[in-house]
Parts: C-alpha cells; sequence; structure tokens
C-alpha cells in the first residue's frame, strides 16, 4: 500500500454521533497534519500533531498519532450536518518539505 | 483571519499553451508549495520553495513547469506547454517557520482549476 492511506473511503452516520476516521504512513514523519475539503473547494487546515505528540485535542477534534504502527486517527465528535465533507490525512516526510496525502474519507453527516 | 489567495479560479487553455497560475501566499510565511489533484484522485505534491529556490520538487515537476517569485508577495506556477493531463486543480501552500525546515502547517488557497483543451 502506499504513503498516507485512510479508512474508511466512505463513512455516513447520524447527526450528533461521532466519526472516526483513520489514515497510515509507510516512512518517518515529522507531522501529521488533517484537512477537510468540501465538495469542489480548497483544503482547509484543521489541526497538526507533530510526531512526539500522541493526541491533540481542537474543540470537537481529537487526534492520536502512533509512531510505533505509524497511524492517525481522527476523531469528530458530536457531528453536525456542516462536517459533511472529505477529511485528507497529510504526512510532513522526515527530511523533505512535502506534505503526502492520502485518498481521503467522504464524510456523510445525515440530519 | 489571513489566507492563502490563488487567481484565476479557473483557467480554459488550449493544449500546447503557456499558463501561468498565481498565488498570494499569507505576509509572513516563508515557505511555499503547489500540489495538484487530478479529478477523483488524492492531492499530489509538485514543487516546495523558500529562500527563493526550489527545495524539493516532485517526478512530476519536469522541464515544462517552473516557479518563480517575482516580488514580495506573489508566487507563480508556470507550465511551458501544456498537456491534457495537466487538467487538475492546482493548489497554493504557505507555512510559517524559520530556518530550512517548516514544521508548521501549510494553509492551502482555493485552488485554480485548470482545463485544457
Amino acid at each position: 500500500s502506499q504513503q498516507g492511506e485512510e479508512d474508511p473511503q466512505a463513512l455516513s452516520i447520524q447527526e450528533g454521533e461521532n466519526a472516526t476516521m483513520n489514515c497510515s504512513y509507510k516512512t518517518s514523519i515529522n507531522n501529521l497534519q488533517w484537512y477537510r475539503q468540501n465538495s469542489g473547494r480548497g483544503l482547509v487546515h484543521l489541526i497538526l500533531i507533530r510526531s512526539n505528540e500522541r493526541e491533540k485535542h481542537s474543540g470537537r477534534l481529537r487526534v492520536t498519532l502512533d509512531t510505533s504502527k505509524k497511524s492517525s486517527s481522527l476523531l469528530i465528535t458530536a457531528s453536525r450536518a456542516a462536517d459533511t465533507a472529505s477529511y485528507f490525512c497529510a504526512s510532513l516526510i522526515q527530511g523533505a518539505q512535502k506534505l503526502v496525502f492520502g485518498q481521503g474519507t467522504r464524510l456523510t453527516i445525515n440530519p | 483571519e489571513p489566507e492563502v489567495t490563488q487567481t484565476p479560479s479557473h483557467q480554459v487553455t488550449q493544449m500546447g499553451q503557456e499558463v501561468i497560475l498565481r498565488c498570494v501566499p499569507i505576509s509572513n510565511h516563508l515557505y511555499f508549495y503547489w500540489y495538484r489533484q487530478i479529478l477523483g484522485q488524492k492531492v499530489e505534491f509538485l514543487v516546495s520553495f523558500y529562500n527563493n529556490e526550489i527545495s524539493e520538487k516532485s517526478e512530476i515537476f519536469d522541464d515544462q513547469f517552473s516557479v518563480e517569485r517575482p516580488d514580495g508577495s506573489n508566487f507563480t506556477l508556470k507550465i511551458r506547454s501544456t498537456k491534457l493531463e495537466d487538467s487538475a486543480m492546482y493548489f497554493c501552500a504557505s507555512s510559517a517557520g524559520t530556518g530550512k525546515w517548516s514544521n508548521q502547517p501549510q494553509h492551502f488557497g482555493d485552488g485554480t482549476r485548470l482545463s485544457i483543451l
């Protein structure tokens, strides 16, 4: 599999439920960033977690990083219809100045 | 909140023509990037730029591509002779930091949709 794989590819839940998305990567990283993209729009930066951090919170978002498993997860609590979007993880490769993106998870929140 | 701005939002060009995509990064950022996203595919890195030179480029970024920071505010991507497969959404990004590497968030513009006919 390639650097930056996410699962599930698509997730549909009811408003108010929690949504969890997972991401895996292959090589050593400096940080891992999560982005949201509404259909046909730009990438909105959500949260960054550094390689020496294990968990980070921002509002309704919680990100974890397990460097031993080369994986990260994004949890959105108390989901809202406005959270409907595609979510991407992007890893900043160690020793390089580039982000490697995953395929993304398409999240649908049903009212 | 400061943001990255890109122009135009949509560019339609005949194959073989030159195209220049423009970006205004966030004003105090020193690291600049271009990425592209072909419809339905993942976002791909093209090039990073720091201290007036390319830091890194992907295999996509061949000699048909070039970047320039012509003044203190703009950052441009030029494609010299466009091909059909260059059709994609092109994103500019910038990040803060000091030194050769930035470990800060990369902030993206809304993109330029490039359509090659």
